[in-house]
């Protein structure tokens, strides 16, 4: 079936430091892809998404690109602040499986010192 | 803007108590969600309903049950709570489709407890 695979966390980084997380999946079908964002004691939220190959979601500096040569869809963002501290989940979701679910990942946690 | 609510942030429950979780979201979604969130399992779907009256089973339906009267609330409900689960529940919803293209809208969940 459907899966994604993030990196283990969690990530420490100083501030203006250069992120990836990383994110590959596995599809039967032509899934959507999604990074969402979750801040301490909220809810996720959406980050980005990419809904063919090679298409780009960007959002708040962050970007990734829909790679289906490498299943990949790894988050980046040049210049990490410290209100990006926070736990993030890639996701997909897969048309061809015929069902309304999101597959998500584990979540990495990004935490950014001053 | 966009919101989903959950009725308790923080819940505490005994063993074999009937827990009752509510979501509502004031967006006119057709699609509700249920998942619980546990550390290094990430979201796992437990039911979603597509229409009113309407639900599948997740991933791991099993101790839980769902209902869905009115469109604009989804229920949650544990009929005899274990300590098993113990964890973030969080309730999403979407506006209609198959999903592909659709963002999920996330509520602030409801961390239970169950001694």
């Amino acid at each position: 079936g459907d899966s994604v695979t993030q990196m283990e966390g969690p990530v420490t980084l100083s501030e203006e430091a250069f992120l990836t997380i990383n994110c590959t999946y596995t599809a039967t079908g032509y899934p959507s892809l999604f990074w969402y964002v979750q801040y301490p004691g909220e809810g996720l939220q959406l980050l980005l998404k990419a809904t063919k190959a090679d298409d780009k979601g960007s959002n708040k500096g962050f970007e990734a690109t829909y790679r289906k040569e490498t299943t990949s869809f790894h988050l980046e963002k040049g210049s990490v602040q410290v209100s990006d501290s926070a736990v993030y989940f890639c996701a997909l979701s897969d048309p061809g499986s015929g069902t309304y679910k999101y597959i998500f990942g584990t979540g990495t946690r990004l935490k950014v010192l001053a | 803007d966009v919101k989903v609510t959950q009725s308790s942030r923080y819940l505490v429950k005994r063993t074999g108590e009937k827990v009752f979780l509510e979501c509502v979201q004031d967006m006119d979604h057709e699609n509700m969600f249920w998942y619980r969130q546990d550390p290094g399992l990430g979201l796992r779907l437990i039911y979603f309903s597509y229409d009113v009256k309407m639900k599948e089973k997740g991933d791991i339906p099993e101790g839980y049950s769902v209902s869905r009267e009115k469109k604009e609330r989804f229920s949650l409900i544990l009929e005899s709570a274990s300590t098993n689960q113990t964890s973030m529940y969080l309730c999403a919803s979407s506006l209609f489709g198959q999903g592909a293209l659709e963002t999920q809208y996330f509520g602030p969940g409801t961390r239970l407890l169950v001694l």
